[in-house]
């Protein structure tokens, strides 16, 4: 079993609607848990940390499940601009381990 | 601050060749990981340096890969010989506190075995 598993997607959505997706994670004694965002051909960039209360950043809202190991990201009032690939990574002690990402695609 | 750097941007080698990757962390960062992306594989984690030190090199495929990191500014990918399924995006990342800290990626090298 994979450390990181994420749904890959693709999402197609349109501009203004709300997605969602989870990743889950196979270590229950993972201490760390992020979203990345991938652009295409780029390198992967933080978007936010998942804290276990759970975090917003504008429209966006990860949460974290420790019971059912997994976090999820939602995306509200989505925008073209929200197009991108999305890493979950999670973190035990020095290994931080990345799901394969789930793409989202957001049309006008 | 620049970033993590890496270098070369692109590499095209023929099948047998040396390849070396190289990458620069962020000043004062103490963590560096070595990551190779695929459209089968993903993002995987290759080798974990911490304080120059390789602490967890399980995820090296084989022994034709190694890495180094001679001091807190720069680290070394070594892939001897080079294979065409070695072709991957490699990217170096670097973070102030291992893996409970955000890691910044560098622009990655594009390698390409023919």
């Amino acid at each position: 079993r994979k450390e990181v598993e994420q749904d890959p997607g693709p999402f197609n959505v349109p501009e203004g609607a709300t997605v969602a997706f989870n990743c889950t994670y196979s270590n229950s004694a993972s201490q760390s848990f992020f979203w990345y965002r991938q652009d295409c051909r780029k390198e992967p960039k933080l978007l936010m940390s998942v804290y276990s209360s759970g975090n917003e950043d504008g429209r966006f809202t990860a949460q974290l499940n420790r019971a059912s190991q997994y976090i999820s990201l939602l995306i509200r009032d989505s925008k073209l601009s929200d197009s991108a690939t999305y890493l979950c990574a999670v973190g035990n002690d020095y290994k931080l381990s990345f799901g394969a990402g789930t793409t989202v695609t957001v049309r006008a | 601050d620049a970033g993590v750097i890496q270098s070369p941007r692109h590499e095209v080698t023929e099948m047998g060749q040396e390849v070396t990757l190289r990458c620069k962390p962020i000043s004062g960062h103490n963590s560096l990981f070595w990551y190779r992306q695929t459209m089968m594989r993903g993002l995987e984690l290759l080798i974990y340096f911490n304080n120059n030190v390789p602490i967890d090199d399980s995820g090296m495929p084989e022994d034709r890969f190694s890495a180094k990191m001679p001091n807190a500014s720069f680290s070394t990918l070594k892939i001897q010989p080079s294979e065409p399924r070695d072709s991957a995006v490699y990217f170096c990342a670097s973070s102030s506190g291992g893996a409970n800290t955000e890691a910044f990626f560098g622009q990655g090298t594009r390698l390409t075995v023919v």
